[in-house]
């Protein structure tokens, strides 16, 4: 059982505003940064936000935040390319050890 | 871009050790900012953490792999290393190796490798 808690399927259509959320506890997201990787049909992971920050080359389409011990990734304006595996991940303190979310398959419609 | 490269032999027989090599290229393994992460996938699963190293030799293990589990940095080779010894099936995945990285005061992996099978059997 993964530490951080997702969603395991998400799905909208092309153009739709989706938000996948990430929810763990005050040992974790309540103190960290959240990460938050796309995995493409199992190919490597690639990193699709710092917290709420932006990889270099990443749509401005996606977005993060974090309220409390929940964070969120939102994609506005969903495109087919979107379709993949979303995996949230921070650190927790209390075995000092980084943590992933189950992840969530996301189906664009 | 730094890029990362798993290699290693792609069979353990059980009860074995499985080694992998992480060979970076287009940046220093010895900035002291970033660690130095090992994760895997089982097949048709999420991603499990492994543990990571610093280039100080300072190391953070999963709990869950930790009796099992070690790893190593060459920093004259621009590499890091996995040892997971005693494997069984379950230990069967594709192994990514990953920077962590500063951005904004906190650690991310910014950088992936594109993951290596490794497949326990007989």
């Amino acid at each position: 059982q993964s530490a951080l808690t997702q969603e395991a399927s998400v799905s909208g259509t092309v153009g739709q505003k989706v938000t996948l959320s990430c929810t763990g506890d005050s040992n974790n997201i309540g103190s960290y940064a959240v990460g938050w990787y796309q995995q493409i049909s199992h190919g490597a992971p690639k990193t699709v936000m710092f917290g709420n920050s932006l990889p270099s080359g990443i749509p401005d389409r996606f977005s993060g935040s974090k309220s409390g011990t929940t964070a969120s990734l939102t994609i506005s304006g969903l495109q087919p390319e979107d379709e993949a595996d979303y995996y949230c991940s921070t650190w927790d303190y209390s075995i000092s050890a980084r943590v992933f979310g189950g992840g969530t398959k996301l189906t664009v419609l | 871009q730094v890029q990362l490269q798993e290699s290693g032999p792609g069979l353990v027989k059980p009860s074995q050790t499985l080694s992998l090599t992480c060979t970076v290229s287009g940046g220093s393994i010895s900035s002291g900012s970033d660690y130095w992460s090992w994760i895997r996938q089982p097949a048709g699963k999420g991603l499990e953490w492994i543990g990571r190293i610093n280039t100080f030799w300072s190391t953070n293990y999963n709990p869950s792999l930790k009796s099992r589990v070690a790893i190593s940095i060459d920093t004259s080779k621009n590499q890091f290393f996995l040892k997971l010894n005693s494997v069984t099936a379950a230990d069967t995945a594709v192994y990514y190796c990953a920077r962590d990285s500063v951005v904004d005061g906190y650690l991310f992996f910014d950088s992936w490798g594109q993951g290596a099978l490794v497949t326990v059997s007989s």
